[in-house]
């Protein structure tokens, strides 16, 4: 089946360094790839949709300045916080999406600490 | 009024109940319909997807839509303790689009 991998699962930083964090489409190219984040006992919310090639549409509320999404390949997706504080602490997951449109992966999942 | 509403619970049921999880929605351009359930600090897990209204059955889980009330519901037969999570609806108005999430409901089957 389609598999997304999501790297790093945990990572800690402290305020105001940036972090990287990277989805793979490991057997289909993903055509579209959704990020999302979660705070705890909350739904997943969408932070922004990036197409391959092209730029990414950003929710209303989302700086797109500060969450910097890249999907320069089929493959591969990378989201990056830029200036994090602890504010920004969450659970970032992507989704992506393949053949028919119809199957919505997800990864599992990056636990961001800003500290 | 957010376009999705679910019941956060958290729902604890003894093991071999049958477990009834719902959501509402507002928007009536949902055509796509689906439930993930999602362990602590992991991905979402897809375990049903339905198209417009009617019931989907897959083991001991059914999908049930119903369009005209904007109302979908998951039911869970012979429920066991590795049932427990967190169960997620979501919805789109079309295949490829994003989703749009309820904020999950917590369930705990005690043996």
């Amino acid at each position: 089946g389609a598999v997304v991998s999501q790297h790093p699962s945990r990572v800690i930083c402290k305020s105001g360094t940036s972090v990287k964090i990277e989805c793979r489409s490991l057997d289909f190219q993903a055509t579209t790839m959704f990020w999302y984040r979660q705070f705890p006992k909350q739904s997943l919310m969408l932070m922004a949709t990036s197409n391959e090639g092209s730029k990414a549409t950003y929710e209303q509320g989302v700086e797109k300045d500060k969450f910097l999404i890249n999907h320069a390949s089929l493959t591969l997706s990378t989201l990056t916080v830029t200036s994090a504080h602890p504010e920004d602490s969450s659970f970032y997951i992507c989704s992506a999406t393949y053949r028919d449109n119809y199957g919505y992966t997800f990864g599992s999942g990056t636990r961001l600490t800003v500290v | 009024q957010k376009e999705v509403e679910q019941d956060p619970g958290p729902l604890s049921v003894p093991e071999g109940a049958i477990v009834s999880l719902n959501c509402t929605y507002s928007n009536s351009a949902f055509q796509y319909f689906m439930w993930y359930r999602q362990y602590s600090r992991k991905g979402p897990e897809l375990l049903m997807y339905t198209y417009s209204s009617g019931n989907k059955e897959d083991g001991r889980f059914t999908a049930q839509v119903d369009k005209s009330s904007k109302y979908i519901s998951l039911f869970i037969r012979d429920s066991q303790p590795s049932d427990s999570a967190t169960y997620l609806c979501a919805m789109s108005p079309n295949s490829g689009y994003a989703l749009n999430f309820g904020k999950g409901t917590s369930l705990l089957v005690t043996p």
